[in-house]
């Protein structure tokens, strides 16, 4: 496809468990990000990706949550031992990246994550 | 601390009836300022992105504006469809992190 694709849409699960998201971004796109986006808020940055490596991990809420990068293609969210205020839309995006210029981000449509 | 606030939280607006939405910065060293359309479900869509004060960028009945502390996104004659949240992203020289606003819930009514 031609956008960023995100898996899965919605995700319901129980207070404790492991949850994994995934993320695809658009081809050839060197930096990809992560954000959180609550309820009636902002995005609110996790992490970045340029290539394979996170340069900046200072977004990540605490050590439940990780993320990796392979291939300089897909990139997975996972979310441990999942908690009541982890719950939100989590968003990907990608884009053209070549540090000093600018590139607009490009959005999937993000995963309803609910836990009960 | 680099931060973005954006203005109003929420704004009604007849069909046609143009305004301005207000998107206020702070960041050591302007890299870049976007503005995104989101709609209800979807991500946000990227509409522009302005460098330098001074600068404009027009996309049929938008209209965004910076100066050195905010941003405007002008509507004019809208119509029902440009009902969504429109948020404003600013980038710092620094880093490659992008801080988003709030957004402004725009609602215009037939």
């Amino acid at each position: 496809g031609a956008g960023v694709s995100q898996s899965p849409s919605n995700k319901v699960t129980e207070k404790g468990k492991d949850v994994e998201l995934r993320c695809d971004p658009i081809s050839g796109h060197t930096a990809l990000y992560w954000y959180r986006q609550r309820l009636g808020q902002g995005l609110e940055f996790l992490i970045y990706f340029q290539g394979n490596s996170a340069p900046d991990k200072s977004g990540l809420p605490s050590d439940r949550f990780s993320a990796e990068r392979t291939g300089e293609s897909v990139s997975t969210l996972t979310i441990q031992r999942t908690q009541q205020e982890d719950s939100a839309v989590y968003l990907c995006a990608s884009s053209l990246f070549h540090r000093g210029s600018n590139q607009p981000q490009h959005f999937g449509d993000g995963t309803r994550l609910s836990i009960l | 601390e680099d931060q973005v606030t954006q203005s109003p939280e929420a704004l009604r607006l007849q069909e046609g009836e143009s305004s301005s939405l207000n998107c206020s910065y702070t960041v050591s060293g302007l890299r870049g300022l976007f503005w995104y359309r989101q709609d209800p479900g979807k991500g946000p869509e990227f509409l522009f992105t302005l460098y330098s004060a001074g600068e404009e960028k027009e996309k049929e009945r938008l209209k965004a504006t910076l100066t050195k502390k905010e941003s405007f996104l002008h509507i004019t004659a809208p119509k029902p469809e440009d009902s969504a949240t429109y948020l404003c992203a600013v980038q710092a020289n620094r880093d490659d992190k992008i801080i988003f606003g709030k957004g402004t819930r725009l609602h215009i009514l037939p």
